[in-house]
């Protein structure tokens, strides 16, 4: 079974400072692939950044990138130059390994990133 | 683009009562999901669809529910007799194929059982 943890319950950012959430997972599968949500007050989930397995690099998209260990299981979200506008619920998530087709995410109970001015 | 649309945004029902909602995924996509999110919780699969067939069904999901995905376009997920546990958000999101490809989710239904 998989298992992500996410240990912050809530983690406070002076804003165009960099942050780090913390995201650590568990599966005995050796290809998975790792996603990072954002879902504001409103509600919705806003896809951030995704990395592979076996990916060689670490992902990056614009102001995002994860910092991925993959010998101490963990896939951590930098955000830097934090902005008014980040602060939300931050969910770290896990897909099965390739070979099915059902690529249900399970996801941790989340961060709450607060930003302030 | 349109995104994956979800109605009603919220719904208030009394328990005991049967309640529907529609996912419109985003239209190329042939992968469609449910999920449901409780307060200070992650969302938690309900149910998966590739096309038309319903693939698989966590054991979240008991006999009062029932999801379908006629045609492979929209879907929708039915509550019969809700309870109070069943208050919580419901997340459709939709995908196309690869594991790579990050699910698009709608709002979400936001249910309140009274």
């Amino acid at each position: 079974a998989q298992k992500i943890t996410q240990t912050q319950p809530g983690m406070f950012v002076q804003e165009k400072e960099a942050v780090t959430l913390d995201c650590t997972y568990d599966t005995s599968d050796p290809s998975y692939g790792l996603f990072w949500y954002k879902q504001p007050s409103s509600g919705e989930m806003i896809f951030l950044i995704y990395q592979g397995s076996y990916d060689q690099q670490n992902a990056t998209e614009g102001r995002y990138s994860l910092n991925f260990q993959k010998a101490r299981k963990s896939a951590n979200l930098v955000i830097s130059a934090s902005q008014l506008g980040d602060s939300a619920m931050y969910f770290c998530a896990m897909r099965p390994p390739s070979g099915g087709s059902n690529y249900k995410l399970t996801f941790g109970k989340g961060t709450l990133l607060t930003v302030n001015p | 683009d349109t995104g994956v649309s979800q109605n009603p945004r919220h719904k208030i029902t009394k328990r005991g009562q049967n309640v529907t909602f529609r996912c419109d995924p985003i239209s190329e996509h042939n992968r469609l999901y449910w999920y449901r999110q409780t307060l200070g919780q992650g969302p938690e699969f309900l149910t998966y669809f590739q096309n038309e067939a319903q693939l698989e069904k966590s054991r979240l999901l008991s006999d009062r529910f029932s999801a379908e995905r006629p045609k492979g376009s929209f879907s929708t997920l039915e509550i019969q007799r809700t309870e109070q546990g069943d208050s919580a958000m419901y997340l459709c999101a939709s995908s196309s194929t690869g594991g790579h490809q990050p699910q698009h989710f709608g709002d979400g239904t936001r249910l309140s059982i009274l």
